[in-house]
């Protein structure tokens, strides 16, 4: 049971653009969700985080929404770099317990 | 600050046999977790320690897997008997304690043939 989903395998962007990566979660409960970014050969490097009672986060280019009602949140890189290029993960978690892990999303930033 | 530290990186076994990963978190990380990443797939959250007690085991394979934090600092995951199925990526990371944030260690690669 897949209670967290990245539906987009891969994702290709120019450089200078904007990427968004989204995330869709079925569990009501979760009320902390982060995203992380992977290198080959590297654990998952934590990026930003946004608890459930917000639906905004910014941290220099990157910026997590969250829309409750939908179960869906989002990861916007502006503008996208050549070093963004990664596996993104998003996670989300109970109380601080219970973490669950979507699939990833490979960002290409094209130079 | 050093960050989590595993050993081996990389281990290849035969079906059947036992293997063991260590992990050394970051200093003051009271929270633990080791978790299985297979190729294609995300990590999945096999068992949470605070400090040198079991948060959440609920995903761990109990009949093969085993884990310990004694004294609350280093752990070690055991795999015994190995199946062609644990091939994958055992990935430990730590958290101070309250803090959702995990900070990951490089993994270690497991081959099992």
């Amino acid at each position: 049971d897949q209670q967290v989903k990245q539906n987009s395998p891969s994702l290709s962007v120019q450089e200078g653009r904007i990427s968004i990566l989204n995330c869709d979660y079925t569990n009501s409960m979760f009320d902390y969700f982060l995203w992380y970014k992977k290198y080959p050969a590297e654990g998952p490097t934590f990026l930003i985080s946004i608890s459930s009672i917000k639906d905004k986060n910014e941290d220099g280019r990157f910026t997590v929404f969250l829309n409750k009602s939908a179960k869906h949140l989002s990861l916007h890189i502006v503008p996208s770099q050549p070093g963004d290029s990664a596996v993104y993960f998003c996670a989300a978690s109970v109380g601080g317990n219970q973490f669950y892990f979507g699939t990833g999303t490979s960002l290409t930033v094209i130079p | 600050e050093a960050g989590v530290a595993q050993s081996p990186r990389y281990k290849i076994i035969e079906k059947r046999q036992s293997v063991a990963f260590w992990c050394n978190p970051i200093s003051g990380h009271a929270t633990l977790y080791w978790y299985q990443q297979i190729l294609g797939q995300g990590p999945k959250l096999l068992i949470q320690f605070q400090n040198n007690g079991v948060v959440d085991d609920s995903q761990l394979p109990k009949d093969r897997f085993s884990a310990e934090r004694l004294k609350g600092v280093d752990s070690t995951l055991k795999i015994q008997p190995a199946k062609l199925e644990d091939s994958a990526v055992y990935l430990c990371a730590s958290s101070l304690t309250g803090l959702p944030e995990q900070y990951f260690g490089p993994g270690t690669r497991l081959t099992v043939t």
